[in-house]
């Protein structure tokens, strides 16, 4: 069956401005995940969904980003007034359920000049 | 929290050599240990996981070692192909990596020599 996807595949914005990036599980996986790769950073898990439900937040880098997840199934990355530092690649990941091995869409390369 | 450290960060071998690729985790808790493939432009792939209650696991070419008393452990690619040069990360986690996801090593650049 299909993967995990996330679109836009790109995006490129201007300081200040929002966006919102999306993420669609492997149908029938229970928990997502997002992690941001960055250059500096390498690898960072921000925040975990488990159904709709996000119990712990505090992986977000400030409180610019929020994440909600809808029906269970896709979720959404928003970041408000963005900054220069939130340029890196926004990966999402899903599971059957949590504490399962974890699949990983292509990401969101995000650029903000 | 838990932190990864994975060595060496570029590793380059002559194309049927094998490559290893060493990482030790801070966590004693930890129990969950995958190694994750990433090709240029794309996320990362899952190529092979342990959990704690084993010491080894082979798939094809390629094999994991854990050291549970020491906290570190191993990738193993035998007879390595071109296919094979990418970025490869191991990562830790409690739980198989649920509520705390997974923390990730820093990376190692696997550059395969025709």
């Amino acid at each position: 069956g299909a993967g995990v996807s996330q679109s836009p595949s790109n995006k490129v914005t201007e300081k200040g401005k929002d966006v919102e990036l999306r993420c669609d599980p492997i149908s029938g996986h229970t928990a997502l995940y997002w992690y941001r790769q960055s250059l500096g950073q390498g690898l960072e898990f921000l925040i975990y969904f488990q159904g709709n439900s996000a119990p712990d937040k505090s992986g977000l880098p400030s409180d610019r980003f929020s994440a909600e997840r809808t029906g269970g199934s896709v979720s959404t990355l928003t970041i408000q007034r963005t900054q220069q530092e939130d340029s890196a690649v926004y990966l999402c990941a899903s599971s059957l359920f949590l504490r399962e091995t974890q699949y990983f869409g292509p990401g969101t390369r995000l650029l903000v000049l | 929290g838990e932190n990864v450290e994975q060595h060496p960060s570029t590793l380059s071998v002559q194309e049927g050599d094998s490559a290893v690729i060493k990482c030790t985790y801070s966590d004693s808790a930890s129990n969950y240990f995958p190694w994750y493939k990433q090709e240029l432009g794309k996320g990362p792939q899952l190529i092979i996981d342990i959990r704690s209650n084993v010491g080894e696991k082979k798939d094809q070419r390629i094999a994991v070692t854990l050291n549970k008393t020491a906290k570190h452990f191993s990738l193993h690619i035998t007879e390595t192909q071109p296919e094979d040069s990418a970025v490869y990360f191991c990562a830790a986690a409690r739980s198989g990596g649920g509520a705390d996801g997974l923390t990730f090593g820093k990376g190692t650049h696997l550059i395969i020599q025709p």
